[in-house]
């Protein structure tokens, strides 16, 4: 099924260790983005990217890496992962646009440190 | 800058109750406002969007129209089911070039009773 697929689903990680959340696209979307959902936050704004080789910073960037080398990948590195880092992360799509234009999600990465 | 108020939840509703989640915004330019769904244990899902003032945007028996004298964007349904429990997010975006940024609000947790 078309969509955006995130893996991995789980993650626990210790403080201090690197990983990589890794999201996918089929649907030729150029626009591409991480966020963070916390309990009483809403959803935050990471980063994110308008096409391959283009990625800009979000509302929160600090602690993570994006890089987007097709269009269809956009993966999210936490590089020294902290307690703080702990959340549900979602990756989003849509086409490059007006600021109309839909998002369509993946089904979320649940990330513990601990 | 931009943001989204939602009301403070959770909200608990008997079966064919009828729902109103409100939402106010502030946006620099035009915005268009959506409200999306996120059912226990998935992603983000477009529920419903509206592009320009008094716009009515509908879905599933739910409403919201886009108020600019009131800046307000407030969710209805006249008889919720079992089914519609989930959280409930209201946000906007303001068209900036090639960008599609949402600006969420904290959501809603929706749980509706038999």
């Amino acid at each position: 099924n078309a969509g955006v697929t995130q893996t991995p689903k789980f993650q626990v990680l210790k403080t201090g260790q690197s990983m990589t959340l890794q999201c996918a696209q089929d649907m030729n979307h150029e626009y591409m983005s991480w966020y963070r959902q916390d309990p009483g936050m809403g959803l935050r704004l990471i980063h994110y990217s308008v096409g391959a080789g283009i990625t800009d910073q979000g509302e929160v960037p600090n602690g993570y890496n994006v890089s987007r080398s097709t269009t269809e990948d956009f993966p999210l590195r936490l590089l020294s992962a902290a307690p703080s880092q702990t959340s549900v992360y979602f990756c989003a799509s849509s086409y490059a646009n007006s600021g109309a234009n839909v998002l369509t999600f993946g089904a979320g990465s649940r990330l513990t440190v601990l | 800058g931009n943001s989204v108020t939602q009301m403070e939840g959770p909200v608990t509703l008997s079966e064919e109750a009828f729902l109103t989640i409100n939402c106010t915004y502030t946006a620099t330019g035009y915005p268009s406002l959506f409200w999306y769904v996120q059912y226990p244990g998935e992603g983000l899902q477009l529920l419903l969007k509206a592009t320009k003032a008094d716009d009515k945007g509908s879905n599933k028996g739910f409403e919201a129209t886009y108020r600019k004298e009131t800046t307000s964007f407030h969710l209805e349904k006249g008889s919720v089911q079992v089914s519609d429990s989930a959280v409930y997010f209201c946000a906007l975006s303001v068209p900036t070039g090639a960008n599609s940024k949402l600006t969420f609000g904290k959501g809603i947790t929706l749980s509706v009773r038999p």
